[in-house]
Protein backbone atom coordinates (compact mmCIF):
# COMPACT_ATOMS: atom_id res chain seq x y z
CA UNK A 1 0.00 0.00 0.00
CA UNK A 2 1.31 3.90 0.11
CA UNK A 3 3.06 5.17 2.62
CA UNK A 4 5.02 8.01 3.53
CA UNK A 5 8.73 8.14 5.15
CA UNK A 6 9.56 11.57 6.84
CA UNK A 7 13.09 12.31 8.12
CA UNK A 8 13.59 11.78 11.94
CA UNK A 9 12.86 14.56 14.35
CA UNK A 10 12.78 16.43 16.55
CA UNK A 11 14.88 19.04 14.39
CA UNK A 12 16.20 21.92 16.37
CA UNK A 13 17.48 25.08 14.37
CA UNK A 14 18.69 28.86 14.97
CA UNK A 15 16.36 31.71 13.63
CA UNK A 16 17.73 32.43 10.19
CA UNK A 17 18.63 29.14 9.26
CA UNK A 18 18.15 27.01 6.14
CA UNK A 19 15.52 24.03 6.72
CA UNK A 20 15.09 20.76 4.75
CA UNK A 21 12.78 18.49 6.03
CA UNK A 22 13.32 15.19 4.48
CA UNK A 23 10.25 13.11 2.70
CA UNK A 24 9.93 10.39 0.34
CA UNK A 25 6.93 7.98 -0.55
CA UNK A 26 5.73 4.82 -2.14
CA UNK A 27 2.92 5.04 -4.11
CA UNK A 28 0.96 3.20 -7.24
CA UNK A 29 -0.25 5.52 -9.65
CA UNK A 30 0.00 9.08 -9.58
CA UNK A 31 -0.39 10.67 -6.49
CA UNK A 32 -0.60 14.58 -4.91
CA UNK A 33 1.67 15.47 -2.39
CA UNK A 34 1.10 17.58 0.46
CA UNK A 35 2.85 19.74 3.94
CA UNK A 36 0.38 19.99 6.57
CA UNK A 37 1.66 21.55 9.63
CA UNK A 38 0.48 21.23 13.04
CA UNK A 39 0.86 24.59 15.89
CA UNK A 40 0.05 23.17 19.16
CA UNK A 41 -3.05 22.46 20.44
CA UNK A 42 -4.32 23.30 17.04
CA UNK A 43 -5.73 20.90 13.88
CA UNK A 44 -3.63 20.39 10.46
CA UNK A 45 -3.19 22.98 8.10
CA UNK A 46 -2.07 23.16 4.78
CA UNK A 47 0.87 24.34 3.87
CA UNK A 48 1.53 23.42 0.23
CA UNK A 49 0.75 21.01 -2.28
CA UNK A 50 1.66 19.78 -5.90
CA UNK A 51 -0.61 17.69 -8.04
CA UNK A 52 2.37 16.26 -10.43
CA UNK A 53 5.54 15.09 -11.11
CA UNK A 54 7.93 18.54 -11.28
CA UNK A 55 5.77 20.99 -9.35
CA UNK A 56 6.91 23.02 -7.26
CA UNK A 57 4.68 24.31 -4.25
CA UNK A 58 5.20 26.90 -1.89
CA UNK A 59 3.85 28.76 0.76
CA UNK A 60 5.36 31.65 3.49
CA UNK A 61 8.96 31.45 2.30
CA UNK A 62 8.62 26.88 2.37
CA UNK A 63 9.09 25.17 -0.91
CA UNK A 64 8.91 21.49 -1.99
CA UNK A 65 9.33 19.87 -5.27
CA UNK A 66 7.53 16.62 -6.21
CA UNK A 67 10.40 14.75 -8.07
CA UNK A 68 8.48 11.50 -9.43
CA UNK A 69 12.45 9.97 -10.04
CA UNK A 70 13.70 10.02 -6.44
CA UNK A 71 9.69 9.54 -4.93
CA UNK A 72 10.28 12.89 -2.81
CA UNK A 73 8.72 16.24 -2.03
CA UNK A 74 11.58 17.41 0.62
CA UNK A 75 10.31 20.84 2.57
CA UNK A 76 12.62 23.59 2.64
CA UNK A 77 12.65 27.20 4.10
CA UNK A 78 15.78 29.63 3.45
CA UNK A 79 15.54 31.40 6.55
CA UNK A 80 13.18 30.02 9.76
CA UNK A 81 11.39 32.06 12.17
CA UNK A 82 10.37 30.89 15.81
CA UNK A 83 6.99 31.26 15.00
CA UNK A 84 8.01 28.27 12.13
CA UNK A 85 8.20 25.65 15.66
CA UNK A 86 5.48 23.54 15.27
CA UNK A 87 5.09 19.98 13.98
CA UNK A 88 5.47 19.38 9.69
CA UNK A 89 3.45 16.10 8.55
CA UNK A 90 4.01 15.03 4.26
CA UNK A 91 1.43 13.67 3.48
CA UNK A 92 -0.06 11.67 -0.08
CA UNK A 93 -3.44 11.56 -1.88
CA UNK A 94 -3.87 8.86 -4.19
CA UNK A 95 -7.44 8.75 -6.06
CA UNK A 96 -6.44 5.04 -7.27
CA UNK A 97 -8.49 1.68 -6.74
CA UNK A 98 -9.90 2.18 -3.12
CA UNK A 99 -8.33 5.20 -1.83
CA UNK A 100 -10.70 7.89 -2.73
CA UNK A 101 -8.43 10.17 -1.87
CA UNK A 102 -7.71 9.66 2.07
CA UNK A 103 -4.23 11.33 3.23
CA UNK A 104 -1.73 8.70 4.15
CA UNK A 105 0.85 10.80 6.44
CA UNK A 106 4.50 10.17 7.27
CA UNK A 107 5.36 10.49 11.20
CA UNK A 108 5.55 13.99 11.60
CA UNK A 109 9.15 16.38 11.93
CA UNK A 110 8.96 18.47 14.93
CA UNK A 111 10.36 21.37 14.22
CA UNK A 112 11.87 23.83 17.34
CA UNK A 113 13.61 27.08 16.30
CA UNK A 114 15.34 29.50 18.33
CA UNK A 115 15.79 32.96 18.99
CA UNK B 1 -10.41 29.22 11.42
CA UNK B 2 -10.68 25.91 8.81
CA UNK B 3 -14.45 26.24 8.37
CA UNK B 4 -14.38 22.52 10.10
CA UNK B 5 -16.10 22.41 13.90
CA UNK B 6 -15.71 20.00 16.02
CA UNK B 7 -17.69 19.05 19.06
CA UNK B 8 -16.92 17.78 22.21
CA UNK B 9 -12.96 19.73 22.43
CA UNK B 10 -12.25 17.28 25.03
CA UNK B 11 -14.12 13.85 25.86
CA UNK B 12 -12.80 11.98 29.37
CA UNK B 13 -14.90 8.84 29.81
CA UNK B 14 -14.21 5.49 31.58
CA UNK B 15 -13.04 2.04 30.09
CA UNK B 16 -16.15 0.15 28.22
CA UNK B 17 -17.99 3.42 27.80
CA UNK B 18 -19.59 4.59 24.32
CA UNK B 19 -19.10 8.24 22.82
CA UNK B 20 -19.74 10.46 20.02
CA UNK B 21 -17.84 12.78 18.35
CA UNK B 22 -19.22 15.13 15.82
CA UNK B 23 -18.00 16.85 12.74
CA UNK B 24 -19.64 19.76 10.73
CA UNK B 25 -17.82 20.19 7.66
CA UNK B 26 -17.12 23.56 5.79
CA UNK B 27 -20.31 25.12 3.98
CA UNK B 28 -20.73 23.19 0.43
CA UNK B 29 -18.02 20.55 1.16
CA UNK B 30 -19.85 16.90 0.64
CA UNK B 31 -16.83 14.66 1.91
CA UNK B 32 -15.88 14.00 5.75
CA UNK B 33 -12.92 12.31 6.66
CA UNK B 34 -12.36 11.24 10.36
CA UNK B 35 -8.53 10.68 11.11
CA UNK B 36 -7.07 9.44 14.55
CA UNK B 37 -3.74 10.57 16.00
CA UNK B 38 -2.02 8.68 18.83
CA UNK B 39 1.80 8.30 20.10
CA UNK B 40 1.95 5.50 19.05
CA UNK B 41 0.51 5.27 15.44
CA UNK B 42 1.00 8.38 14.30
CA UNK B 43 -2.09 10.12 12.16
CA UNK B 44 -4.42 7.63 10.44
CA UNK B 45 -7.38 7.52 8.20
CA UNK B 46 -10.33 5.70 9.79
CA UNK B 47 -13.32 6.41 7.31
CA UNK B 48 -14.59 8.53 4.66
CA UNK B 49 -18.22 9.51 3.69
CA UNK B 50 -19.67 11.28 0.79
CA UNK B 51 -22.88 12.92 0.49
CA UNK B 52 -24.26 10.65 3.06
CA UNK B 53 -22.27 7.04 2.00
CA UNK B 54 -19.42 5.36 2.89
CA UNK B 55 -16.91 5.76 0.72
CA UNK B 56 -13.75 4.19 1.92
CA UNK B 57 -12.52 2.79 5.38
CA UNK B 58 -9.37 2.68 6.76
CA UNK B 59 -7.59 1.26 9.90
CA UNK B 60 -11.18 1.29 11.72
CA UNK B 61 -12.09 -0.75 14.58
CA UNK B 62 -15.40 -2.57 14.61
CA UNK B 63 -15.45 -0.76 17.65
CA UNK B 64 -16.38 2.07 16.28
CA UNK B 65 -18.66 3.52 13.70
CA UNK B 66 -19.45 6.58 11.90
CA UNK B 67 -22.40 8.31 9.49
CA UNK B 68 -23.16 11.18 7.92
CA UNK B 69 -26.42 12.91 7.96
CA UNK B 70 -28.55 14.86 5.37
CA UNK B 71 -27.19 17.61 6.58
CA UNK B 72 -24.01 16.38 6.28
CA UNK B 73 -22.49 17.03 9.45
CA UNK B 74 -20.49 13.49 10.86
CA UNK B 75 -20.78 11.44 13.77
CA UNK B 76 -17.85 8.83 14.85
CA UNK B 77 -19.03 6.61 17.34
CA UNK B 78 -16.61 4.69 19.82
CA UNK B 79 -18.03 1.69 21.96
CA UNK B 80 -16.50 -0.79 24.59
CA UNK B 81 -13.61 2.01 25.22
CA UNK B 82 -10.17 0.77 25.79
CA UNK B 83 -6.87 2.39 27.08
CA UNK B 84 -5.68 2.23 24.04
CA UNK B 85 -8.45 4.06 22.42
CA UNK B 86 -7.09 7.37 23.81
CA UNK B 87 -5.80 9.85 20.82
CA UNK B 88 -6.84 12.92 18.89
CA UNK B 89 -9.55 12.70 16.58
CA UNK B 90 -9.48 14.78 13.39
CA UNK B 91 -12.27 15.50 11.31
CA UNK B 92 -11.50 16.81 7.65
CA UNK B 93 -13.65 17.73 4.89
CA UNK B 94 -13.45 18.26 1.07
CA UNK B 95 -15.50 19.25 -1.64
CA UNK B 96 -15.51 16.37 -4.15
CA UNK B 97 -16.01 12.44 -3.68
CA UNK B 98 -12.24 12.06 -3.34
CA UNK B 99 -10.05 13.40 -6.26
CA UNK B 100 -6.15 13.36 -5.06
CA UNK B 101 -6.00 16.94 -5.66
CA UNK B 102 -8.71 18.11 -3.15
CA UNK B 103 -7.18 19.83 0.05
CA UNK B 104 -8.85 18.80 3.29
CA UNK B 105 -9.60 21.03 5.18
CA UNK B 106 -8.86 19.70 9.20
CA UNK B 107 -11.20 20.37 12.37
CA UNK B 108 -9.22 20.86 15.75
CA UNK B 109 -9.76 17.75 17.03
CA UNK B 110 -11.13 15.83 19.79
CA UNK B 111 -9.07 14.78 22.81
CA UNK B 112 -10.41 11.47 23.70
CA UNK B 113 -8.46 10.50 27.31
CA UNK B 114 -10.00 6.63 28.46
CA UNK B 115 -9.22 5.76 31.71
Amino acid sequence: GDSVTQMEGPVTLSEEAFLTINCTYTATGYPSLFWYVQYPGEGLQLLLKATKADDKGSNKGFEATYRKETTSFHLEKGSVQVSDSAVYFCALSNAGGTSYGKLTFGQGTILTVHP
Amino acid sequence: DSGVTQTPKHLITATGQRVTLRCSPRSGDLSVYWYQQSLDQGLQFLIQYYNGEERAKGNILERFSAQQFPDLHSELNLSSLELGDSALYFCASSVGPGQNYNEQFFGPGTRLTVL
